[in-house]
């Protein structure tokens, strides 16, 4: 099992519908998680982090599902602005880097 | 601009030949990554630094590669004897030691001719 696994996509929706992206992780004592936005040819940018809480960001929320080990992020009201790769990010146990997902590609379409 | 900066933006090298890239990260941030991002792939780690130590590089993807911080600021990667599977993006990303959000620098593309 890959250690960040997300849907590629793509998705392509209108411009005001809601979209949800899932990501799955595979170790179970991973500590933080992140949703970063990529833009074409861009370097990634954090949107957000994702507490065990839940949290919400304007129009974004992100929650996290320790149990099932499973991380989503939720854009309501798409805009054409939110067009780009959305990538599931999750930092491992002990002294390791954040592992990056392959990220979820998004079209908003007007 | 007080952000990561990376240098060049974009590198067109021969195959065989030897490139560096150079990072400079955010100026307090202690932590420095280096990841490689191909096509339809997210980031994929190669090594980091805590300050000028060099605290994994396992992940570096040949011994062809390799990295320095030599006095804990600016990082340099190497990659010698370049082959056109090495054509990617290579992407510099800093952290505070007590952070984990990491921050990105705009990247240096290499094409491998």
């Amino acid at each position: 099992r890959k250690e960040v696994e997300q849907d590629p996509g793509p998705f392509n929706v209108p411009e005001g519908a809601t979209v949800a992206f899932n990501c799955t992780y595979s170790n179970s004592a991973s500590q933080s998680f992140f949703w970063y936005r990529q833009d074409c040819r861009k370097e990634p940018k954090l949107l957000m982090s994702v507490y065990s809480s839940g949290n919400e960001d304007g129009r974004f929320t992100a929650q996290l599902n320790r149990a099932s080990q499973y991380i989503s992020l939720l854009i309501r009201d798409s805009k054409l602005s939110d067009s780009a790769t959305y990538l599931c990010v999750v930092n491992p146990p002990g002294n390791t880097p954040l592992v990056f997902g392959k990220g979820t590609r998004l079209s908003v379409i007007a | 601009d007080t952000g990561v900066s990376q240098d060049p933006r974009h590198k067109i090298t021969k195959r065989g030949q030897n490139v560096t890239f150079r990072c400079d990260p955010i100026s307090e941030h202690n932590r420095l990554y280096w990841y490689r991002q191909t096509l339809g792939q997210g980031p994929e780690f190669l090594t980091y630094f805590q300050n000028e130590a060099q605290l994994e590089k396992s992940r570096l993807l040949s011994d062809r590669f390799s990295a320095e911080r030599p006095k804990g600021s600016f990082s340099t990667l190497e990659i010698q004897r370049t082959e056109q599977g090495d054509s990617a993006m290579y992407l510099c990303a800093s952290s505070l030691e007590s952070s984990t959000e990491a921050f990105f620098g705009q990247g240096t593309r290499l094409t491998v001719v």
